[in-house]
């Protein structure tokens, strides 16, 4: 079974911090992605990463997927209120068809 | 805007009873999931269809189904309901390639009581 841990799994902080949570396995996965979510409503998908050691930055976060693609992190510079939310890791393995295993998520708050 | 729909965005019922819950994928997705996350706990995945076939099952109870229809769109049938299964119940899609990305819709929340 594929199990992907996420820490912190909560996180509050002060706006203008940086940070970074984290999002690890022991399993390969072929791409990774993460998406935030916001109470009651759906998972909005931010990023995918599917090479090893690929960065890629969407404004103020940086995504990055581990060289052996088993772990994936993800930094936002100088947090803003309008981050808060939970964040969710998720790895594809070409061994689970198209299903994607999910973390458990990492919550976020950004106080003003 | 995901372009994935779900209805009803609400739901309020009695223990004992049955409801259906609609999803309609994005236009060309063949492929739908069906999530439950209850308060305080991560998406805990259900199952899949591609295609109007089912294609993987996850921790889905047994008084709980699901179909996709040739329009491509789903349901997932929740019977005997208990106080527990109060959760959001979320559908997504995709292309059903291996490690595609999946959009999800705006969730049913459901409430037993």
């Amino acid at each position: 079974t594929q199990l992907l841990e996420q820490s912190p799994q909560f996180l509050s902080i002060q706006e203008g911090e940086n940070l970074t949570v984290y999002c690890n396995s022991s399993s390969v996965f072929s791409s990774l992605q993460w998406y935030r979510q916001e109470p009651g409503e759906g998972p909005v998908l931010l990023v995918t990463v599917v090479t090893g050691g690929e960065v890629k930055k969407l404004k103020r976060l940086t995504f990055q997927f581990g060289d052996a693609r088993k772990d994936s992190s993800l930094h936002i510079t100088a947090a803003q209120p309008g981050d808060t939310g939970l964040y969710l890791c998720a790895g594809g393995a070409e061994t689970s068809g198209s299903r994607l295993t999910f973390g458990e998520g990492t919550q976020l708050t950004v106080n003003p | 805007d995901s372009g994935v729909t779900q209805t009803p965005k609400h739901l309020i019922t009695a223990t004992g009873q049955r409801v259906t819950l609609r999803c309609s994928p994005r236009s060309g997705d063949l492929s739908v999931y069906w999530y439950q996350q209850s308060l305080d706990q991560g998406l805990q995945f259900l199952i899949q269809y591609y295609n109007g076939e089912e294609r993987a099952k996850g921790n889905i109870l047994e008084r709980f189904s699901a179909q996709q229809f040739p329009d491509l769109h789903s349901e997932l049938n929740l019977s005997s309901l208990e106080l527990g299964d109060s959760a959001l119940y979320f559908c997504a899609s995709s292309g059903g390639f291996p490690g595609g990305e999946q959009y999800f819709g705006p969730g049913t929340r459901l409430t037993v009581t």
